[in-house]
């Protein structure tokens, strides 16, 4: 099954550490998206990226950071200044090529417990 | 500011009745609307957008712009069809940024 990739599915933190979650895609997309998922809120987009070695802030960056050093990757980290951690994360991509069709495509998500 | 405004979090109907969940948009350039749908266990996946003017799955969702409202209907619903339902706000000036709702839960009782 191709597409999207995250890892791990589920993940224990210890306050005050700092965590990576991947994100992976062979679908050759140039845009990749974070977002967070909490009940009743939706999604809530945390960065996202056009092209490699580019991102920009979505609407509560702070405490999180992310890197895209490859097309195929865009993994977030969580550091330790974010004050409220745990939570569902969703990674996604889309082809920025694509005006007419514009559709983003899901990875399963991490489910992020800082104990 | 964009905004996506999705007012029930929760809706229940019972298997063959209609279908309407509710969104509503603020954005100030030319907006693209889509549906997502998330069923249980599966991926967050695209249902429909306002571009194609298509029909998935029985659904429909027609854009008025003078009411900023997409809302997604279906005349007779369908046990299958209970999920988690978020309307998304693209734009052609930022087209790589989309703006979700909070999600209607439907659920479609037998």
């Amino acid at each position: 099954d191709g597409g999207i990739t995250q890892s791990p599915k589920y993940l224990f933190r210890k306050e005050g550490q700092n965590v990576t979650l991947s994100c992976e895609q062979n679908l050759n997309h140039d845009a990749m998206y974070w977002y967070r998922q909490d009940p009743g809120q939706g999604l809530r987009l945390i960065y996202y990226s056009q092209i490699v070695n580019d991102f920009q802030k979505g609407d509560i960056a702070e405490g999180y950071s992310v890197s895209r050093e490859k097309k195929e990757s865009f993994p977030l980290t969580v550091t330790s200044a974010q004050k409220n951690p745990t939570a569902f994360y969703l990674c996604a991509s889309s082809d920025i090529r694509d005006l007419a069709y514009n559709e983003q495509f899901f990875g399963p998500g991490t489910r992020l417990t800082v104990l | 500011a964009q905004r996506v405004t999705q007012p029930e979090k929760l809706l229940s109907v019972f298997k063959g009745a209609p279908v309407e969940l509710k969104c509503n948009y603020s954005y100030s350039g030319s907006p693209e609307l889509f549906w997502y749908v998330q069923y249980s266990r599966q991926r967050l996946q695209l249902l429909l957008r306002h571009i194609s003017r298509e029909s998935i799955k029985g659904f429909t969702a027609d854009l008025n712009k003078g009411e900023t409202s997409f809302h997604l209907k279906k005349p007779f619903a369908q046990e299958e069809d209970s999920a988690m339902y978020y309307c998304a706000l693209s734009g052609r000036e930022n087209f790589n940024k989309f703006y979700f709702g909070s999600g209607t839960k439907l659920n479609v009782k037998p």
